[in-house]
């Protein structure tokens, strides 16, 4: 399969903790990496691989993994992290990239 | 720190080429997989191909019979052609890279692909209109 899922839209308290999810068949094999991308900006990686986090970016960003499913957790949710979030790996193949649908976070 | 500076026209007819090109600034063109990402207003992104330094290229099935991506090494340059244009290729453009590795898993049980684009460019608008 080349495609990965998820939710559309999620929203949390401030301080709160909340879970993004992204489900596919090539995440049996790949650890997927998640994207942060704000109104009229690029997307930014966030995490990727087991739990590996690009400088600059604050360790209440976690990731976790379960069969064909990943989670992107963030844990006491802050009103920058208001955004959509974007799962990527490779499909099942190895030869294309895939990206999930986006999942769009408000911070209430 | 590798920057990605993209360019190209930002107003097509319908029926013209797509024809956007990426620079790669402060880092090295080998050992990576460089793409091409769309977004069109309003909904998610799409992967459109990526090539690497030896110009090897894949390409999205959903796309693959209107794009060519190419390579040149000399100037740390990918560009992008997509033909036949409509309104539904209207979209902000990216290039990135991306990196892929074999990472152990966890009691030695196997091991993981870890794959992610690190570095983007800032977009660049196309619009097709008549």
């Amino acid at each position: 399969s080349s495609e990965l899922t998820q939710d559309p839209a999620v929203s949390v308290a401030l301080g709160q903790t909340v879970r993004i999810t992204c489900q596919g068949d090539s995440l049996r094999s790949y650890y997927a990496s998640w994207y942060q991308q704000k109104p009229g900006q690029a997307p930014v990686l966030v995490i990727y691989g087991e739990n590996n986090r690009p400088s600059g970016i604050p360790d209440r960003f976690s990731v976790s993994s379960s069969g064909n499913t990943a989670s992107l957790t963030i844990t006491g949710a802050q009103a920058e992290d208001e955004a959509d979030y974007y799962c990527n790996s490779r499909d099942t193949s190895g030869n294309h990239v895939v990206f999930g649908g986006g999942t769009k976070l408000t911070v209430l | 720190q590798v920057q990605l500076q993209q360019w190209g026209a930002g107003l097509l007819k319908p029926s013209e080429t797509l024809s956007l090109t990426c620079a790669v600034y402060g880092g090295s063109f080998s050992g990576y997989y460089w793409s091409w990402i769309r977004q069109p207003p309003g909904k998610g992104l799409e992967w459109i191909g990526e090539i690497n330094h030896s110009g090897s290229t894949n390409y999205n099935p959903s796309l693959k019979s209107r794009v060519t991506i190419s390579v040149d090494t000399s100037k740390n340059q990918f560009s992008l052609k997509l033909s036949s244009v409509t309104a539904a290729d209207t979209a902000v453009f990216y290039c990135a890279r991306g990196y892929k590795k074999i990472v152990p898993a966890a009691l030695g049980l196997g091991y993981y692909y870890s794959y992610y684009m690190d570095v983007w460019g800032k977009g660049a608008t196309v619009t097709v209109s008549s």
